[in-house]
């Protein structure tokens, strides 16, 4: 059974540090991964896909790495900003297009 | 604007009550999910749906059926809530084939509370 894991579970970083959330997964036969952000109280907003053939996505300030084989992505954001401040969640798509979900990582950017 | 509505985003019932959730998309997706999200666990899935009156259980079906009449309405029941179906409920829905069909779109969520 897959399993997915972020750690940290919470962070809290000054205004324009880069930074890096990472992801885990215990079965290497994914289709894809995907990073979404969570606003409190609210739905799922999907960042990027990184499809299992490639290694890095980004869009603006967001990187995404995959290493299928060694069951990781990180999500590297430049030069943070207050409006970052969410949860991240990263999932992976495995057999029958389900997705498995990490718990998520809880990012607060503080001026 | 495309989205993912569902209708309640709060809900407070009682036990034994049946409960209704209801979602809608206009983005003419074949694939509808549903799942909740709890605290520590992350997000679970419940049920999905291919098509228009296909059903999928997912993770955790128990205690919850669901309704695809309409391509673009999926309903989730739970015929007699319990207080441990209090939860965060999240429907999604995704293009059948190709790149995007493993690219969700999130409605808002409803939080349900069973008393």
């Amino acid at each position: 059974k897959q399993e997915v894991t972020q750690i940290p579970a919470a962070l809290s970083v000054p205004e324009g540090e880069n930074l890096v959330l990472n992801c885990s997964f215990t079965d290497s036969a994914i289709y894809n991964l995907q990073w979404f952000r969570q606003d409190p109280g609210k739905g799922l907003t999907s960042l990027l896909l990184i499809q299992s053939s490639q290694r890095e996505q980004t869009s603006g300030r967001l990187n995404a790495s995959l290493d299928k084989s060694s069951g990781r992505s990180t999500l590297y954001i430049a030069a943070s900003q207050p409006g970052d401040s969410a949860t991240y969640l990263c999932a992976v798509t495995g057999t029958a297009s389900k997705l498995t979900f990490g718990t998520g990582t809880r990012l607060q950017v503080t001026l | 604007d495309v989205k993912v509505t569902q209708s309640s985003r709060y809900l407070v019932k009682r036990t034994g009550e049946k409960v209704f959730l209801e979602c809608v998309q206009d983005m003419d997706h074949e694939n509808m999910f549903w799942y909740r999200q709890d605290p520590g666990l992350g997000l679970r899935l419940i049920y999905f749906s291919y098509d228009v009156k296909m059903k999928e259980k997912g993770d955790i079906p128990e205690g919850y059926s669901v309704s695809r009449e309409k391509k673009e309405r999926f309903s989730l029941i739970l015929e007699s809530a319990s207080t441990n179906q209090t939860s965060m409920y999240l429907c999604a829905s995704s293009p059948a084939g190709g790149s995007g069909a493993n690219v969700l779109t999130f409605g808002a969520g409803s939080r349900l509370t069973v008393l």
